[in-house]
């Protein structure tokens, strides 16, 4: 079975400063994709970036970037230039390249001070 | 267009009662996903529907937990003889396909608790 773990329950960050996110999972599948979900406190699940694992570049959008290890089995999320409506609750999710369910982390709640 | 939505936002119920929790999926999309979330976890992957073919029940806790859905509109989740383990956010998603590059676009929840 799939599994991601999220290893930092908590992170925080300056204004304007740079944060990363871990996370790593494990799975034998070849072909698979990567994900990291937002979940303000509306409950709302935002897609912010995702990753397919036989792409060899990271995946950016605007200020969001991944730092994707294949062989580690490495995911991490990386926030530049972060903003105050950053904050909220991380999860990073696996997905079969095969679809149906996504299999996500325990997240990382972030904070962001002015 | 319309995004996920969900019915009720908020249920509040006594053990041993049964609940409905409804899902509208956004037009079009023809697979759908429940998931539950306890307090302060992540997701957990409950059943999957793709049009009309049989559905992923592999995620369901207990046989105290059903959902239906009937073609590609809307799916209701039925826990039976509610427990206070129950006590969760559960999120549906649906997505325009049931492969990997379809993103699946969530709901905003409905918060059970059972007293």
């Amino acid at each position: 079975a799939q599994t991601v773990t999220q290893s930092q329950p908590e992170m925080s960050v300056q204004e304007a400063e740079t944060v990363t996110l871990s996370c790593t999972y494990d799975t034998s599948e070849s072909d698979y994709y990567l994900f990291w979900y937002k979940q303000p406190p509306s409950r709302q699940m935002i897609l912010v970036i995702r990753q397919e694992a036989y792409k060899q570049q990271n995946a950016t959008e605007n200020r969001f970037s991944v730092n994707f290890q294949k062989a580690a089995k490495s995911f991490s999320l990386k926030i530049s230039d972060s903003q105050l409506g950053d904050a909220a609750m991380y999860f990073c999710a696996y997905r079969r390249g095969s679809g149906s369910r996504l299999t996500f982390g325990e997240g990382t709640q972030l904070t962001v001070n002015p | 267009g319309a995004g996920v939505s969900q019915s009720p936002s908020n249920k509040v119920t006594e053990k041993g009662k049964d609940v409905e929790l409804r899902c509208d999926p956004i037009s079009g999309h023809t697979a759908l996903y429940w998931y539950r979330q306890r307090l302060g976890q992540g997701l957990e992957f409950l059943i999957y529907f793709q049009g009309n073919s049989a559905p992923d029940k592999s995620g369901l806790p207990s046989d105290r937990f059903s959902a239906e859905r009937t073609g590609e509109s809307v799916s209701t989740l039925t826990i039976q003889r509610t427990q206070q383990e129950d006590s969760a956010v559960y999120l549906c998603a649906s997505s325009l396909g049931w492969t990997s590059d379809y993103e699946q676009y969530f709901g905003p929840g409905t918060r059970l608790t059972v007293t």
